[in-house]
């Protein structure tokens, strides 16, 4: 069955540090892939979309990687400040419906 | 310009209950979705409505759901009767037309508690 995953439940950093948040997938061939911030109470909002044939996409202090062949996406925010504590959510997409998403990091940078 | 918006923003209804929730898009936007995120899970998407017409409802738990779009423009679900593990959280979402896959704009969400 198909199967996203994001790395951990919980990533705790020092502001000023890169996170790194990991999303994983299995049995599935998306043809993009996003990332969404989610705070508390709040729907989630779009960051960055990247296509099945772009590697890297950067947008600010965001980055994200994609790798077809590992199935897995790297979202970066470099010099992390308080903040960026969210929860971050990865979304995979076949055509233009059905967005899957994975259960979500919850990023905390501590000052 | 105002973006997705959602009501009522909590409902909490008895087994058994109807309730009807409803989602007012970004205006233009022909693309419209339903997600539910149970506590503790994924965001789980429910179905996808290209102004008046159903894409797609595969994501639809049973038919206990029932999603309309009259007119193209605002869209309600209603959940009848409702059970326990109807209880979460259900965002809507809209998107802009095309073929590319556009960015999409959620709603804050409706929190349902089902006792």
């Amino acid at each position: 069955s198909q199967k996203i995953e994001q790395n951990s439940e919980a990533l705790n950093i020092q502001e000023g540090k890169t996170a790194t948040l990991t999303c994983n997938y299995t049995n599935y061939s998306p043809a993009y892939l996003q990332w969404y911030r989610q705070d508390p109470g709040r729907g989630p909002v779009f960051l960055l979309l990247i296509r099945e044939n772009e590697k890297e996409k950067r947008k600010e202090r965001l980055k994200v990687t994609f790798d077809t062949t590992l199935k897995q996406s790297l979202f970066h925010i470099t010099a992390s400040q308080p903040a960026d504590s969210a929860t971050y959510l990865c979304a995979l997409e076949r055509n233009n419906n059905d967005m899957r998403f994975g259960a979500g990091t919850r990023l905390t940078v501590k000052p | 310009e105002a973006g997705v918006t959602q009501f009522p923003s909590h409902s909490v209804i008895e087994k058994g209950q109807t309730v009807t929730l409803r989602c007012d898009p970004i205006s233009g936007h022909d693309n419209l979705y339903w997600y539910r995120r149970v506590m503790g899970k994924e965001i789980k998407f429910l179905l996808h409505f290209v102004k008046e017409s159903k894409q797609d409802e595969s994501g639809m738990p049973n038919n206990r759901f029932l999603a309309e779009r009259t007119g193209g423009t605002y869209s309600t679900l209603k959940v009848q009767p409702a059970e326990l593990e109807d209880s979460g959280v259900y965002f809507c979402a809209s998107s802009q037309a095309g073929a590319q896959t556009y960015e999409q704009y959620f709603g804050p969400g409706t929190r349902l508690t089902v006792t």
